[in-house]
C-alpha cells in the first residue's frame, strides 16, 4: 500500500512564502509530482522530482529526499491567483501509476 | 504542451441510465490512459488502468461491471459508467502518457475532467 500525507489546509498572505509539505510511504516509488487545482477543474503540472535535490521553476521550487520519504513545494510571492489546491502525487514504478495524496488547499489573504 | 480532451464536459443524466464518456490524447499517442474519480473537496482517486488493445485494470473497490472501460485506439479510451445512481455523481478525470516519451518519461497529461450528475 501507500500513504502519502499533506496538510489539508493553509493559508499565506499575498507577496509572502508558503512551503507545502509532502510525506510518502510506498514500495517502488519512481518519482513525486505536484500539480495544481483550482475548484471544478483539472490537475495542472507543476513539477517532477525523482533524485533528491532542488527543483526550482520560477516562483515554484519542489524539494525531494528520498530517503526521508519528503518532499515540499515552495510558493515564493504568492498571488491572488495561487488560492487553489496542491497535490502530492507519488510514481509506482511498477504499473507508472500516479497516487494522489488529499492535497492542500491553500488560500491566499490580500 | 500535449492536449487531452474529455466528452461531455458535463452530463446529467436519470437513475439507471449508462454513460459513456471519452478521452483523447489529440497530439500524441497513449498506449495507456488513467480513470480517475473526484468526489468534492476530495482528492483524485484511481479508479482504472486502460492499456490499448487489452483489458483495463481496476483498482481494488472499484467494479469494473459497473465502469466498462475501453482502450480501442492509441488516442481514444472510453468509461461507460452502467445503471448510474446519485452516489455515483462525481468529477471523472482521465490522464494519458506519452508515448513518445515527451518530457519525462511517467509525465502524464490530463484532460479537463466531466462532470456526472445522476438525478
Amino acid at each position: 500500500g501507500q500513504n502519502i500525507d499533506q496538510p489539508t489546509e493553509m493559508t499565506a498572505t499575498e507577496g509572502a512564502i508558503v512551503q507545502i509539505n509532502c510525506t510518502y510511504q510506498t514500495s517502488g516509488f519512481n518519482g513525486l509530482f505536484w500539480y495544481q487545482q483550482h475548484a471544478g477543474e483539472a490537475p495542472t503540472f507543476l513539477s517532477y522530482n525523482v533524485l533528491d535535490g532542488l527543483e526550482e521553476k520560477g516562483r515554484f521550487s519542489s524539494f525531494l529526499s528520498r530517503s526521508k520519504g519528503y518532499s515540499y513545494l515552495l510558493l515564493k510571492e504568492l498571488q491572488m491567483k495561487d488560492s487553489a489546491s496542491y497535490l502530492c502525487a507519488v510514481v509506482k514504478s511498477s504499473a507508472s501509476k500516479i497516487i494522489f495524496g488529499s492535497g492542500t488547499r491553500l488560500s491566499i489573504r490580500p | 504542451g500535449a492536449v487531452v480532451s474529455q466528452h461531455p464536459s458535463r452530463v446529467i443524466c436519470k437513475s439507471g441510465t449508462s454513460v459513456k464518456i471519452e478521452c483523447r490524447s489529440l497530439d500524441f499517442q497513449a498506449t495507456t490512459m488513467f480513470w480517475y474519480r473526484q468526489f468534492p473537496k476530495k482528492s483524485l482517486m484511481l479508479m482504472a488502468t486502460s492499456n490499448e488493445g487489452s483489458k483495463a485494470t481496476y483498482e481494488q473497490g472499484v467494479e469494473k461491471d459497473k465502469f466498462l472501460i475501453n482502450h480501442a485506439s492509441l488516442t481514444l479510451s472510453t468509461l461507460t459508467v452502467t445503471s448510474a445512481h446519485p452516489e455515483d455523481s462525481s468529477f471523472y478525470i482521465c490522464s494519458a502518457r506519452d508515448r513518445g516519451g515527451r518530457g519525462s518519461t511517467d509525465t502524464q497529461y490530463f484532460g479537463p475532467g466531466t462532470r456526472l450528475t445522476v438525478l
